[in-house]
């Protein structure tokens, strides 16, 4: 079975603009969460959806969103691009009722 | 909130030796997991370990244990017979029984495996 996959993998952008970030969960996972990991320190969490419905929310600004979709894919958007924005980002998916959460490769996002 | 602190940012072992990475975490809860991640340079999470804080003995896996001391909320990873396989970047999480599936991680510790 293919893992969770996330793209595209590297990504340049500039301060100001828009980008959105894509991960596809393992089959037969119905949550998915992103995480935030700046160079040097552990990953922060961003969001968690289930079943397309938000469960949780980190101490993002608003600029960040995200959605789920019918096949469970989800996406991760953020606007007005900061130099601090600069991170990998992952996603992870799990399956329901199992404690263990499955990661992609990530999302090497530069800003400049 | 929940917090996970990892003391050691970098640690280095012999091929074939032991090592134990710390990992301290503050919560007012009382069931909560507790877990050991891996991350290569190829970036990827790979969960090493996982323990449910409602489970007095502690997890093994191959090569892998922990030693789990509740009341002092430590939660330790030792790996023995060192493999250079093993180098990686090592982050302890928390995450709570009830609620969402946010995992609180701590800043890690670089693990280095000395042929």
């Amino acid at each position: 079975d293919a893992g969770v996959t996330q793209s595209p993998t590297h990504l340049i952008k500039t301060r100001g603009q828009h980008v959105t970030l894509r991960c596809s969960p393992i089959s037969g996972h119905k949550s998915v969460s992103w995480y935030q990991q700046v160079l040097g320190q552990g990953p922060q969490f961003i969001f968690q959806y289930y079943e397309k419905e938000e469960r949780g929310r980190g101490n993002f600004p608003d600029r960040f969103s995200a959605r789920q979709f019918p096949n469970y894919s989800s996406e991760l958007n953020v606007n007005a691009l900061l130099l601090g924005d600069s991170a990998l980002y992952l996603c992870a998916s799990s399956r329901q009722g199992d404690t263990e959460a499955f990661f992609g490769q990530g999302t090497r996002l530069t800003v400049v | 909130a929940q917090t996970v602190t990892q003391s050691q940012p970098e640690m280095s072992v012999q091929e074939a030796e032991t090592v134990t990475l710390s990992c301290t975490y503050d919560t007012s809860e009382s069931d909560y997991y507790l877990f050991w991640y891996k991350q290569p340079p190829s970036r990827q999470m790979i969960l090493v370990i996982r323990q449910e804080a409602y489970k007095q003995q502690n997890a093994t896996e191959n090569r892998f244990s922990v030693n789990f001391q509740k009341a002092a909320k430590s939660f330790s990873l030792k790996i023995s017979d060192s493999q250079l396989g093993d180098a990686a970047m090592y982050f302890c999480a928390y995450r709570s029984l009830f609620g969402n599936e946010k995992l609180t991680f701590g800043t890690g510790t670089r693990l280095t495996i000395i042929p």
